[in-house]
C-alpha cells in the first residue's frame, strides 16, 4: 500500500518567513495530493490540492509543488503570519484506485509574532 | 462543500460502557469514513461507511469494537463499544465528493475514558 513520510514534523518560523513542508510518497500510481490544516481543537481543513497533471499549483500565499518522478510533494507558504500556524497533514490518494487517501504524520507550524 | 455535523462534540465515559457517535450530512454522498485522531498523532482510518451493507474495517479494526451503521446517504453511527482509557481519542467522520473523491470532516467527537 501507499506510503506517506513527512518532514520537518515541527517548524519554528518568524512572522513573515517562508515556510516549507516536504511530502514522500511510495506509489506511483498515486494522482492526488491535497493537503490539510488543523488548528488547534478543529477539523481538517482542506487548504489546497495539486492533481499528477499539474507540477505546482498556487493560492494566494500557499503553493503546492509535486515531483513525480521524485515522488515527492511541497507545501510553501510565503509571508507567513501568527494565524498560519497549526498541523500541516499532507496526504496521497489514487482516484480509480481505492479513493482513501494515505495520511502524512502532520508538521506543527509555529508562527512567532 | 457538504455540512457536516457530529453529535455528541465531546463526552467523558466509564470504561466498559459504549458510546454512539452521530455523523449527519446536508447533502447525499456516497462515500462516508471514520477516523480516529489520538492526541498530537495522523489521522487514523477505522472503516468506510457503506450504505445499505457492512462497513470496510481498516487491519487493526473490527466491527464488534467499533460497529457501524450507515442507514442512507446522508447518516452514519460510530459506536465504540466496551471502552477502555486507550480509546480516549478524537473521532471523525468525513465524507467524499467531487472528481477525486476530496475529503471533508466533520468537527469531530472528542472522547475520554475513565
Amino acid at each position: 500500500g501507499e506510503n506517506v513520510e513527512q518532514h520537518p514534523s515541527t517548524l519554528s518560523v518568524q512572522e513573515g518567513d517562508s515556510a516549507v513542508i516536504k511530502c514522500t510518497y511510495s506509489d506511483s500510481a498515486s494522482n492526488y495530493f491535497p493537503w490539510y490544516k488543523q488548528e488547534l481543537g478543529k477539523r481538517p481543513q482542506l487548504i489546497i490540492d495539486i492533481r499528477s497533471n499539474v507540477g505546482e499549483k498556487k493560492d494566494q500565499r500557499i503553493a503546492v509543488t509535486l515531483n513525480k518522478t521524485a515522488k515527492h510533494f511541497s507545501l510553501h507558504i510565503t509571508e507567513t503570519q501568527p494565524e498560519d500556524s497549526a498541523v500541516y497533514f499532507c496526504a496521497a490518494s489514487l482516484r480509480g484506485g481505492s479513493y482513501i487517501p494515505t495520511f502524512g504524520r502532520g508538521t506543527s507550524l509555529i508562527v512567532h509574532p | 462543500s457538504a455540512v457536516i455535523s457530529q453529535k455528541p462534540s465531546r463526552d467523558i465515559c466509564q470504561r466498559g460502557t459504549s458510546l454512539t457517535i452521530q455523523c449527519q450530512v446536508d447533502s447525499q454522498v456516497t462515500m462516508m469514513f471514520w477516523y480516529r485522531q489520538q492526541p498530537g498523532q495522523s489521522l487514523t482510518l477505522i472503516a468506510t461507511a457503506n450504505q445499505g451493507s457492512e462497513a470496510t474495517y481498516e487491519s487493526g479494526f473490527v466491527i464488534d469494537k467499533f460497529p457501524i451503521s450507515r442507514p442512507n446517504l446522508t447518516f452514519s453511527t460510530l459506536t465504540v463499544s466496551n471502552m477502555s482509557p486507550e480509546d480516549s481519542s478524537i473521532y471523525l467522520c468525513s465524507v467524499a465528493s467531487g472528481f477525486y473523491n476530496e475529503q471533508f470532516f466533520g468537527p469531530g467527537t472528542r472522547l475520554t475514558v475513565l
